[in-house]
């Protein structure tokens, strides 16, 4: 158990819904970061937040949102859902700007039919 | 913008050899780190050893280490004494200082043979 935890593990949604995915980083960690990997794409930076601000924002599409609440947990809202945005969804956390990278969730399978 | 390159899609190696997999990279910034991940089949990702751009000594965890050349812009990752643990998906990342973005290769899946 890496500490960082993502739910739900799979979801499974059709074209055109909206889902969201949460994760709750490990303890003391303030940094939340998104990363989508997909078949064609790999692994691409979504955004991140810092302390509840966005800090951060990558490969992010305007259908695609995220948060970060007091409680450092975050949430990524993706919404007008295409076949396409079906890929492994990472949430990572860290203390902060770190040289040893971070720790990563077990990811959200996330499936559009 | 910084790139990762990992030429090596697949590898299949013997248990209990050592095997390398390549990683090249590009960026114009001096002050960097490097990283290479492991994905298991059960998908999460495992931090396994870190470089700095500025580190004098390649770094070394246990069974693996980074064979770091600067002037070739290498950071290959060394697993000696391979296990039928090891075999899973492995991504070379970087990140630039000042920017917390880590930039992924699209991996090589190592398969290790009994």
């Amino acid at each position: 158990d890496s500490g960082v935890t993502q739910t739900p593990k799979h979801l499974i949604t059709a074209t055109g819904q909206r889902v969201t995915l949460r994760c709750s980083p490990r303890s003391g960690d303030l940094s939340v970061y998104w990363y989508q990997q997909s078949l064609d794409q790999g692994l691409q930076f979504l955004i991140q937040y810092y302390n509840g601000e966005e800090r951060a924002k990558g490969n992010i599409l305007e259908r695609f949102s995220a948060q970060q609440f007091p409680d450092l947990h975050s949430e990524l809202n993706l919404s007008s859902l295409e076949l396409g945005d079906s890929a492994l969804y990472f949430c990572a956390s860290s203390v902060s700007v770190s040289n040893y990278g971070y720790t990563f969730g077990s990811g959200t399978r996330l499936t559009v039919v | 913008a910084q790139k990762i390159t990992q030429t090596q899609p697949g590898m299949f190696v013997q248990e209990k050899e050592a095997v390398t997999l390549d990683c090249t990279y590009d960026t114009s910034d001096q002050s960097y780190g490097l990283f290479w991940y492991k994905q298991p089949s059960s998908g999460e990702m495992i931090f396994l050893i870190y470089q700095g751009s500025y580190d004098e000594q390649n770094a070394t965890e246990g069974r693996y280490s980074l064979n770091f050349q600067k002037a070739r812009k290498s950071a290959n990752l060394v697993i000696s004494a391979s296990q039928l643990g090891d075999s899973a998906m492995y991504f070379c990342a970087m990140r630039v200082f000042g920017n917390e973005k880590l930039t992924f290769g699209t991996g090589t899946r190592l398969t290790i043979i009994p």
